[in-house]
């Protein structure tokens, strides 16, 4: 079966500190995502990566930082906490490219409030 | 600017009814997808269609590529069928999805 795995399901952290957020993927998936969901807005692109170490800008990037070390993990970063970002965050892969038909896959979510 | 349109935002159903969920899309796509959340917030791919239709069930996915529009509809809907569906559209210059809002459907036993 594959996976997207996310660390923290749940995650309460107060205004100001540094919050990581880890997913980690099984299907050799070239690219990978981040976005945050709220009520009426949808789903919204915080930032992509389509290989290592490399990086797009989405939607909704500031206040948000990625990292992508290794092609199966992709982390985000929130380097100062605010209780706007209090959210649910979904991390997603993909094969890459141009094809047809690349499946999304996605994580279980992560619920962070900030407090 | 909404790349993807879908509609109803919300929709009741009773047990048995056949219902109908639509999705606009503006950009140029290479698969249209169909994705379903449950309370809880996991999210699964049921469809992806890059032309006609297909059947899983008692789910059946459309898409007119020409009218740049796609249904999801449910035979006989079932109170389990209740969730959020989403319909999202992946670009054809690669690597970039675009989502609607999603409709959320209950059905009522």
């Amino acid at each position: 079966d594959v996976k997207v795995t996310q660390s923290s399901r749940y995650l309460v952290k107060r205004t100001g500190e540094k919050v990581f957020l880890e997913c980690v993927q099984d299907m050799d998936h070239e690219n990978m995502f981040w976005y945050r969901q709220d009520p009426g807005l949808g789903l919204r692109l915080i930032y992509f990566s389509y290989d290592v170490k490399m990086k797009e800008k989405g939607d909704i990037p500031e206040g948000y930082s990625v990292s992508r070390e290794k092609k199966e993990r992709f982390s985000l970063i929130l380097e100062s906490a605010s209780t706007n970002q209090t959210s649910m965050y979904l991390c997603a892969s993909s094969l890459g490219g141009k094809r047809t038909g690349n499946t999304i896959y996605f994580g279980e979510g992560s619920w962070l409030t900030v407090v | 600017k909404n790349e993807v349109e879908q509609s109803p935002q919300n929709l009741t159903a009773q047990e048995g009814e056949f219902i109908t969920i639509n999705c606009s899309y503006s950009v140029g796509i290479s698969a249209l997808h169909w994705l379903q959340q449950h309370p809880g917030g996991g999210i699964v791919s049921l469809f992806m269609l890059s032309s006609g239709k297909k059947k899983h069930g008692r789910l059946i996915a459309t898409i007119n590529i020409q009218e740049k529009h796609s249904s999801l509809h449910i035979t006989a809907s079932h109170p389990r069928d209740s969730a959020v569906y989403i319909c999202a559209a992946y670009s054809n210059t690669g690597n970039q999805f675009y989502f609607g809002t999603g409709t959320s459907l209950t059905v009522i036993p």
